[in-house]
């Protein structure tokens, strides 16, 4: 069975600062991984995804992943982080095949000091 | 502007009462989902559909009921054996069926509350 585990609820950072959000998946084959950003009230939109092809993942708004299978990681970063950044975060997890579903973490919400 | 509406934004349910939340997609995709969105949970599936006409069961299906009479809606249902049912559903469609590659699109949600 797959699953995702995003060990922070809450990460704050300050404008023009680094941003790191974590994820661990746990995966019995190859998996796809996603990363979706919720803003307040919002659905939730496509960031970056990982499909077995370059390890390295870059999104939109200058995020980017990197898919680490030795360690079953995917964490999620960027260089810069600016207030309209501020939102949920979520990493999910499929396992190849027909039917796979997603599997959603508990989201991370990230606050952005001015 | 091509998406997904959900509708009404909120919505209230009194006690013993059924409501439906609508879903329309004018995107032309296959596959159509609800999830439900818990604060600090993350999303869960309640239902999904593949095809029109056919939808199958996700992993917290109870008290809640679905149809995909036509490709663009798919409507849910809160039945009053939904004993816990304020959250956030989140609608969302795939251009295919249910696969490992495919990219959702969401909704912007319909929050439930009870009276």
């Amino acid at each position: 069975a797959q699953s995702v585990t995003q060990l922070d609820s809450h990460v704050s950072v300050s404008e023009g600062t680094p941003v790191l959000l974590r994820c661990n998946y746990s995966s019995s084959y190859s998996p796809s991984l996603f990363w979706y950003v919720q803003h307040p009230n919002k659905g939730l939109q496509l960031l970056l995804k990982y499909t077995s092809a370059a390890t390295l993942v870059k999104g939109i708004n200058g995020f980017e992943a990197e898919f680490k299978k030795s360690e079953t990681s995917f964490h999620l970063t960027k260089p810069s982080a600016h207030m309209s950044d501020a939102a949920e975060y979520f990493c999910v997890v499929s396992e190849k095949g027909a039917n796979s579903k997603l599997t959603f973490g508990k989201g991370i919400t990230l606050s952005v000091r001015p | 502007d091509g998406g997904i509406t959900q509708s009404p934004k909120y919505l209230f349910r009194k006690e013993g009462q059924n409501v439906t939340l609508s879903c329309e997609q004018n995107l032309n995709h296959d596959a159509m989902y609800w999830y439900r969105q818990d604060p600090g949970q993350g999303l869960r599936l309640i239902y999904y559909s593949q095809i029109v006409n056919d939808f199958q069961k996700g992993d917290i299906a109870e008290g809640y009921s679905v149809s995909r009479e036509k490709k663009e809606s798919f409507p849910l249902t809160v039945t009053s054996a939904q004993k816990n049912p304020t959250a956030f559903y989140l609608c969302a469609s795939s251009p295919r069926r249910v696969g490992a590659n495919e990219k959702l699109f969401f909704g912007s949600g319909t929050q439930l509350s009870v009276l």
